[in-house]
């Protein structure tokens, strides 16, 4: 079945350090949606990609949209102590069923 | 605006019991989802709603889970009964339409515990 891979599972990183992670559909996909989740709480939505090749930019977050509509990357730069998270892709499919990567574990290095 | 609330917040069973987990959506939200998530995971949509019809439940294991939507305000997901593998956060989550346009806002989770 339709699969939207997240990598790496894990990222550890120095705070002030930049942090990527990926994601990658087997199929085109209608959109992208990223949440984030502190440890402890609930998924929060960030943000959503709708056009090929898309860009945008939160702060020190940046977001792009592939331009096969295939995959996408957020990167956060420079990162801090409130970063700290999970951060989820969820693409989202031609019948608006929403398809969840396995998300990527910030951790910041004491 | 109140965002989506879910109770109980923890609950702790046995195996082979039942267990009930209630969900209220945001006002005037169309849409609900239940999802189970694993520790470790991200979060399976195991029911969709829109309104109070089933929009897609193809990963809701129907020989021990069970979800209505009456009203099409808030539902009610159930399980019964429990085995030791469905430890994990139920989250509810709801948005304004199903379409490909709308974020959507969770609650804060049930944590459940088999043992």
């Amino acid at each position: 079945g339709q699969q939207v891979m997240q990598i790496p599972q894990y990222q550890h990183v120095q705070e002030g350090e930049d942090f990527t992670t990926y994601c990658n559909s087997s199929t085109t996909l209608s959109n992208i949606q990223w949440y984030k989740q502190r440890p402890g709480g609930h998924p929060v939505f960030l943000i959503q990609l709708v056009k090929s090749g898309e860009v945008k930019k939160q702060k020190r977050l940046t977001f792009q949209f592939g331009e096969a509509k295939k995959n996408s990357s957020l990167h956060i730069t420079a990162t801090q102590t409130t970063d700290v998270g999970t951060y989820f892709c969820a693409g989202r499919r031609s019948n608006y069923q929403l398809i969840w990567g396995a998300g990527t574990k910030l951790i910041i290095k004491p | 605006e109140a965002g989506v609330a879910q109770s109980p917040r923890y609950k702790i069973i046995e195996k082979r019991q039942s267990v009930a987990f209630w969900c209220n959506p945001i006002s005037g939200h169309a849409t609900l989802y239940w999802y189970q998530q694993i520790l470790g995971q991200g979060p399976k949509l195991l029911i969709q709603f829109q309104n109070n019809g089933v929009v897609d439940d193809s990963q809701l294991p129907k020989d021990r889970f069970s979800a209505e939507r009456l009203k099409g305000v808030d539902s009610t997901l159930k399980i019964q009964p429990a085995k030791l593998e469905d430890s994990a956060v139920y989250l509810c989550a709801s948005s304004l339409d199903p379409g490909p346009s709308y974020e959507q806002y969770f609650g804060p989770g049930t944590r459940l515990t088999v043992t």
